[in-house]
């Protein structure tokens, strides 16, 4: 099993709406969480971390851990057709998931 | 300030042959990561560097995959004899420390084995 685990895409939202990526983990020590963007052809780009349990606001982006339930998600408020990409999740070191499709449909 | 930095940009070479590709880290960031990317794949972890310690190895898939970081700052990846299946990007990305802060991402390497 994966030690981190991103739920299956792709995910399509229109323009404007909330767009909701979610990412579990197996390791309960985990204490720090990113979130990537990757546009087509292009590498990883950080976006968001959180090391606590909570939300964690930035502009449209809000990063939400949930260490009970060892999840953790990003939510895109207001979602723009420039928002489309790849969104890797990442546990501490090495764990990357494979990658949420989304895609804001004007 | 400069980020991490990746050359060739793009290599395309003949199967059989050797390749290597190079990482010029951010400055000061001790921790150095290899990944490999396929096309429409999620990154796939090759090795790892963290100061002087020794690398993990861990994620190499074959004893022709090798690696080498000179002087705790730039890394060289190597593969001999390449394959087809070899075909992707490769994406050097450091941090500040290992573990638990952000990797920063070179705008890695297309690799073509024709």
């Amino acid at each position: 099993q994966k030690e981190v685990e991103q739920n299956s895409g792709p995910l399509s939202v229109p323009e404007g709406a909330i767009a909701s990526l979610n990412c579990t983990y197996s390791d309960r020590g985990s204490q720090s969480f990113f979130w990537y963007r990757q546009y087509s052809g292009k590498s990883p780009e950080l976006i968001m971390f959180i090391y606590s349990n909570g939300d964690k606001e930035d502009g449209r982006f809000t990063a939400q851990l949930n260490k009970a339930s060892q999840y953790v998600s990003l939510l895109i408020r207001d979602s723009q057709p420039s928002d489309s990409a790849t969104y890797l999740c990442a546990g501490p070191g090495l764990t990357f998931g494979s990658g949420t499709q989304l895609t804001v449909l004007p | 300030g400069a980020g991490v930095s990746q050359s060739p940009s793009n290599k395309v070479t003949e199967k059989g042959k050797d390749v290597e590709l190079r990482c010029d880290p951010i400055s000061g960031h001790t921790a150095l990561y290899w990944y490999r990317q396929s096309l429409g794949q999620g990154l796939e972890f090759l090795i790892y560097f963290q100061g002087n310690s020794a690398p993990d190895k861990s994620g190499l898939p074959s004893d022709r995959f090798s690696a080498e970081r000179t002087g705790g700052s730039v890394s060289t990846l190597t593969i001999q004899r390449t394959q087809q299946e070899d075909s992707a990007v490769y994406l050097c990305a450091s941090s500040l420390e290992g573990g638990t802060y952000e990797q920063y991402f070179g705008p890695g390497t297309r690799l073509t084995v024709t």
